[in-house]
């Protein structure tokens, strides 16, 4: 079984500041992992994957992600937050070897942006 | 380019009745997906489709139904609506070659009264 913690029901950040949103997961397999944001009252929309590579992972919005193999975590980071980045972020996970049976998500944090 | 949506957006329900949530994709999605979300509990997927004509069960698949006879559209069927199946309903649409990269529809919250 696969599964997904995000530790922290809220982040509280100033705007300016960095921010990092916490993930691990637990598969049987190589990982793939992925971010992803919503906005009051709208779907998900994808933010950024890790399926191989490098373990520094850039995407949409300028966050970024490090993936850490030997502590299983995927922690969402950006240097410089933004009050429009006041969302809720949700980390998910799929085993490399798993079929199409769609994503594990964790229960999502939710990130406000004091100004 | 619209993307994925689902109708209606909001619907109250009595005990007992039964409804269709429907979903539809204009990106020639192979893989469509119906989530349900729950305050606190992150999505929960009840049933996916890699393809038309072929279904199979996620995680949470009592109590709905779903069909999918063409590419584009994939239908949940609510029967016998019961208080516990009161949430937020997203649809969500992937490629075969990118099937975890989803794209998700704006949702339909579904209350049962």
């Amino acid at each position: 079984a696969q599964s997904v913690a995000q530790p922290e029901d809220q982040v509280n950040v100033a705007e300016g500041n960095p921010l990092t949103v916490k993930c691990t997961y637990s598969v049987s397999g190589n990982p793939y992992l992925f971010w992803y944001v919503q906005y009051p009252n709208r779907g998900l929309q994808f933010l950024l994957k890790y399926i191989t590579g490098d373990n520094l992972v850039k995407g949409s919005y300028g966050f970024e992600a490090e993936f850490n193999k030997s502590q299983t975590s995927f922690h969402l980071k950006k240097p410089s937050a933004l009050v429009s980045d006041s969302a809720l972020y949700f980390c998910a996970v799929r085993d490399e070897g798993g079929g199409a049976d769609g994503l594990t998500f964790g229960k999502g944090t939710h990130l406000i942006i004091q100004p | 380019n619209a993307g994925v949506t689902q109708t209606p957006k909001f619907r109250i329900l009595k005990i007992g009745q039964s409804m269709t949530l429907q979903c539809t994709q204009d990106m020639n999605h192979n893989y469509m997906y119906w989530y349900r979300q729950d305050p606190g509990m992150g999505l929960k997927l009840i049933y996916y489709s890699v393809g038309a004509g072929i279904t199979d069960k996620g995680e949470v698949p009592n109590g709905y139904n779903v069909s999918r006879s063409t590419t584009e559209d994939f239908p949940l069927r609510l029967e016998l609506a019961a208080p516990s199946q009161t949430s937020v309903y997203f649809c969500a649409s992937s490629s075969r070659g990118t099937p975890y990269e989803q794209y998700f529809g704006p949702g339909t919250r579904l209350t049962v009264t």
